[in-house]
């Protein structure tokens, strides 16, 4: 069984919908939560990251993480052309040197204007 | 100018050929990352070196090996590239206060 396991999509909503993507964890170890957006061709760049139960919002981006349930969550509002992009979940341990990522399998989003 | 470069961007090449790819960051921390990414099956990491006398084996080592030259340089070697070492291929360093990474623009290898 993978550590994360994140929803596959692909995804397709209009512009203005409101986006939900989920991963679970098995690990529950994992102590930090990160959500990475790659566009096309690109690498990918941190979009959120916490470290604790509960929401923590950035713009239209809301993060979620319910530790109880080994589940984290990246709502989408508002949803733009520009989000159109593959969203990774990713989580740590941490280690007395030094951290490693294990990400999810990424899922692709489209916004349709 | 970008925080994290890897070259070559693309690269073809043949079955039983040595491959280095190279990656150099401007960032200033210690540690460095190599991932492959394929597609369903995300990013998996292959070495990471957490300062430059320190390297260790990620989850898909085997067929790879890794060389850090100094802390700004890190390359990821195919001593003899086989197809189904063909995937986009990511360097990354991490900023140790807060567990995240910042990845490079990634290489295109395509292994004949």
């Amino acid at each position: 069984q993978k550590e994360v396991e994140q929803d596959p999509g692909p995804l397709s909503v209009p512009e203005g919908a409101i986006v939900s993507l989920n991963c679970t964890y098995s690990n529950s170890a994992f102590q930090y939560f990160m959500w990475y957006r790659q566009y096309s061709r690109k690498g990918p760049e941190l979009l959120m990251y916490t470290y604790s139960s509960g929401n923590k919002e950035d713009g239209r981006f809301t993060a979620q993480v319910d530790k109880s349930s080994k589940y984290i969550s990246l709502f989408i509002r508002d949803s733009q052309p520009s989000d159109s992009a593959t969203y990774l979940c990713a989580m740590s341990v941490k280690e007395t040197s030094g951290s490693r990522l294990t990400f999810g399998e990424g899922t692709q989003l489209t916004v349709n204007p | 100018d970008a925080d994290v470069t890897q070259t070559p961007r693309n690269r073809i090449t043949k079955t039983g050929k040595r491959i280095m790819l190279e990656c150099s960051q401007t960032k200033g921390h210690d540690r460095m990352y190599w991932y492959r990414q394929d597609p369903g099956l995300g990013l998996r990491l292959i070495y990471y070196s957490f300062d430059v006398k320190d390297i260790n084996k990620g989850e898909i080592s085997d067929g790879y090996s890794v060389s850090r030259q100094a802390q700004a340089k890190f390359s990821l070697s195919l001593e003899s590239a086989i197809p189904n070492q063909t995937a986009l291929y990511f360097c990354a360093t991490s900023d140790p206060n807060r567990d995240t990474q910042y990845f490079g623009p990634g290489t295109r290898l395509t292994v004949l």
